[in-house]
């Protein structure tokens, strides 16, 4: 089955800069990438997606990167504020006869400086 | 915004009994899943479900847990038998399709604890 590994697992930075995390996936047959954003004791929301037809997308500050031949993807956050701080997801949807099962990594625990 | 929702927002069980977890999704959504995660750790799926029966579950999902679309809007994860290991929050999501229309969107969730 699918595994997505992300890192790192914790990333500090300061206000302002830009925050990089990382994932990879093994199914190559994987064909939709979202990324979640969870706050303590919340849902996870949806804050970006990308589909294996596309190599990038950009939402204002957020903007995700696929590598389909490498099977990596990225979350990159610009600009970074206080409330960004939160834990960050990504995961992976298999292709062909799937229903929908999303495979989450490790998750990301991002702590913006002020 | 349509958002899925999820009750309650906490149940607490003896070991060995059995516990309903209550979810709507999202009115105009037909995939329903479940995923579930223990504190401080990744999520996992558990199941999902389309056209009322289930399409897809994991090894988690073992014969303890069953799904259920009892009427047009809820969408139930019931328990049979709790174990101590069950303890964590469990996350009812809902889609509107499958891909490409796949977006999942998730409920508050249910933190069940086993005691």
């Amino acid at each position: 089955g699918e595994n997505v590994e992300q890192h790192p697992s914790t990333l500090s930075v300061q206000e302002g800069d830009s925050a990089v995390i990382k994932c990879t996936y093994s199914d190559s047959a994987s064909n939709y990438f979202p990324w979640y954003k969870q706050e303590l004791g919340k849902r996870p929301q949806l804050i970006i997606d990308i589909r294996s037809n596309v190599g990038e997308k950009k939402d204002q500050r957020i903007a995700v990167t696929l590598n389909k031949t490498a099977k990596h993807f990225s979350l990159h956050i610009t600009e970074t504020q206080p409330e960004d701080s939160a834990v960050y997801f990504c995961a992976a949807h298999a292709g062909g006869t799937s229903y929908g099962k999303l495979t989450f990594g490790q998750g990301t625990i991002l702590t913006v400086h002020p | 915004e349509p958002e899925v929702t999820q009750t309650p927002s906490h149940q607490v069980t003896q070991m060995g009994q059995e516990v309903i977890l209550r979810c709507v999704p999202i009115s105009n959504h037909l995939y329903f899943y479940w995923y579930r995660q223990i504190l401080g750790q990744k999520v996992e799926f558990l199941v999902s479900f389309y056209n009322n029966e289930i399409s897809e579950k994991s090894e988690i999902f073992d014969d303890q847990f069953s799904v259920e679309r009892p009427d047009g809007s809820n969408f139930t994860l019931k328990i049979r038998s709790t174990k101590l290991e069950d303890s964590a929050m469990y996350f009812c999501a809902s889609s509107e399709a499958r891909f490409p229309r796949n977006e999942q969107f998730f409920g508050p969730g249910t933190r069940l604890t086993v005691l």
